[in-house]
């Protein structure tokens, strides 16, 4: 079955350090999303990319975040300057389109230390 | 903001037993997903309802999508141990992106 696939697993940085954490999407979905799941708390939201574009974002994301598809394939989420309570999980997701489930990856543990 | 509020917050249960668990919101949502997420990794779809009144089956589980479609149940029949988890519930609105409740822990106890 296909799989979204996240890159590192786990990811250990320090204050003010940027980090890139990298996902392959399903090849054939259309739709790319950046969720976090802080230890305990709920999945948040935090941007979706549709046609090459930045199509919502929430109020996490901010200036010191950045998405990008740099390839085709690859669909990054970049912390320019990582702060302690950037630490949580990281998921990427894709979906075929509007109304369908979302497919999640297994998720970037960043821990800001 | 649209919100969904899950109940229970943890569920412990029996094996054998069955349970069923609530999602509800005052927002009108297009579909309501549900979730299972292990620990350590992401959350898995399970099922996706859109029509109101729906109703599905998976197995021994059983979701329901209110008819105002702005609330969904899901009920286990005969719970096992595998099904201890998160169980998430989360719902789209036209194109706005997936929103999450905060989960209702369920632990089957054999």
């Amino acid at each position: 079955e296909p799989e979204v696939t996240q890159t590192p697993s786990h990811q250990v940085t320090q204050m003010g350090q940027e980090v890139i954490l990298r996902c392959v999407p399903i090849s054939n979905h259309l739709y790319f999303y950046w969720y976090r799941q802080i230890l305990g708390q709920k999945v948040e939201f935090l941007v979706s990319f549709y046609n090459n574009e930045i199509s919502e974002k929430s109020e996490i994301f901010d200036d010191q975040f950045s998405v990008e598809r740099p390839d085709g394939s690859n669909f990054t989420l970049k912390i320019r300057s990582t702060k302690l309570e950037d630490s949580a999980m990281y998921f990427c997701a894709s979906s075929p389109g509007t109304g369908y489930g979302y497919t999640f990856g297994s998720g970037t543990r960043l821990t800001v230390v | 903001t649209q919100l969904l509020e899950q109940s229970p917050q943890f569920l412990s249960i029996q094996e054998g037993e069955n349970l069923t668990v609530y999602c509800n919101s005052s927002s009108v949502f297009s579909s309501l997903q549900w979730y299972r997420q292990e620990p350590g990794e992401g959350p898995v779809l399970l099922v996706t309802v859109v029509t109101g009144g729906e109703v599905k089956k998976l197995k021994r589980l059983t979701f329901q999508f209110g008819d105002a479609r702005k609330d969904s149940s899901l009920h286990i029949t005969a719970a096992q141990t595998g099904d201890t988890g998160l169980y998430l519930c989360a719902g789209v609105s036209g194109n706005t992106p997936l929103v999450f409740g905060k989960g209702t822990r369920l632990s089957v106890i054999a």
